[in-house]
């Protein structure tokens, strides 16, 4: 059963566009929610991550909407460039500290 | 600060033989990950380590994969026999007791002929 899931799969942009990554999830026991980015051969690194007690955090071109009702997280890539391209992955943290992760989204910019 | 090591990086076995992967946590990091990442899906847990001791491998296949952190440092997971459906890149992450975020290291591609 996936834990948290994940649109759209793979997108496409042009540079300066903002790409927006969607999350939905069920377990309301999860209490932190990251986001990943991942380069080709290269492990995940953190990007941006929220709480569910907040509704937007923002940090540079990147910006986290979270809708705690609905279950459903978001992230926002401003102004995006062709550096950003790579695969983005959400996650949801449960109170045991194990770490559910969506299935990816891969984000093609072109220049 | 050094990061998450692994080794090796790149392993080609045939199905039904064994093999290990190792990670080096970054130092003081008393908890650590393994996930297994197949080709176009996000990591999936395999095994949480607080110190030397398991918190959580309730998705650890225990009839083939074996996982140790024995002095709550190096870790090492063990494939025995592999099948071809254990193609993929293993993960290893660590994070400080009580912190939020998880440092990945490079992964070790598995590729099983």
């Amino acid at each position: 059963q996936q834990q948290v899931k994940q649109s759209p799969q793979s997108l496409i942009v042009q540079k300066g566009g903002i790409p927006i990554i969607n999350c939905a999830y069920e377990n309301t026991a999860f209490d932190y929610f990251p986001w990943y980015q991942q380069f080709p051969g290269k492990g995940p690194a953190l990007l941006i991550a929220i709480r569910p007690d907040v509704s937007e955090k923002k940090e540079g071109r990147f910006t986290i909407s979270f809708n705690k009702s609905a279950k459903q997280f978001s992230l926002h890539i401003m102004d995006s460039q062709p550096g950003d391209s790579a695969t983005y992955f959400c996650a949801a943290r449960f109170t045991g500290n194990q770490f559910y992760f969506g299935t990816g989204t891969s984000l093609t910019v072109i220049p | 600060e050094a990061g998450v090591a692994q080794s090796p990086r790149y392993k080609i076995i045939e199905k039904r033989q064994s093999v290990a992967f190792w990670c080096n946590p970054i130092s003081g990091h008393a908890t650590l990950y393994w996930y297994q990442q197949i080709l176009g899906q996000g990591p999936k847990l395999l095994i949480q380590f607080q110190n030397n001791g398991v918190v959580d491998d309730s998705q650890l296949p225990k009839d083939r994969f074996s996982a140790e952190r024995l002095k709550g440092v190096d870790s090492t997971l063990k494939i025995q026999p592999a099948k071809l459906e254990d193609s993929a890149v293993y993960l290893c992450a660590s994070r400080v007791a009580g912190g939020e975020t998880q440092y990945f290291g490079p992964g070790t591609r598995l590729l099983v002929l």
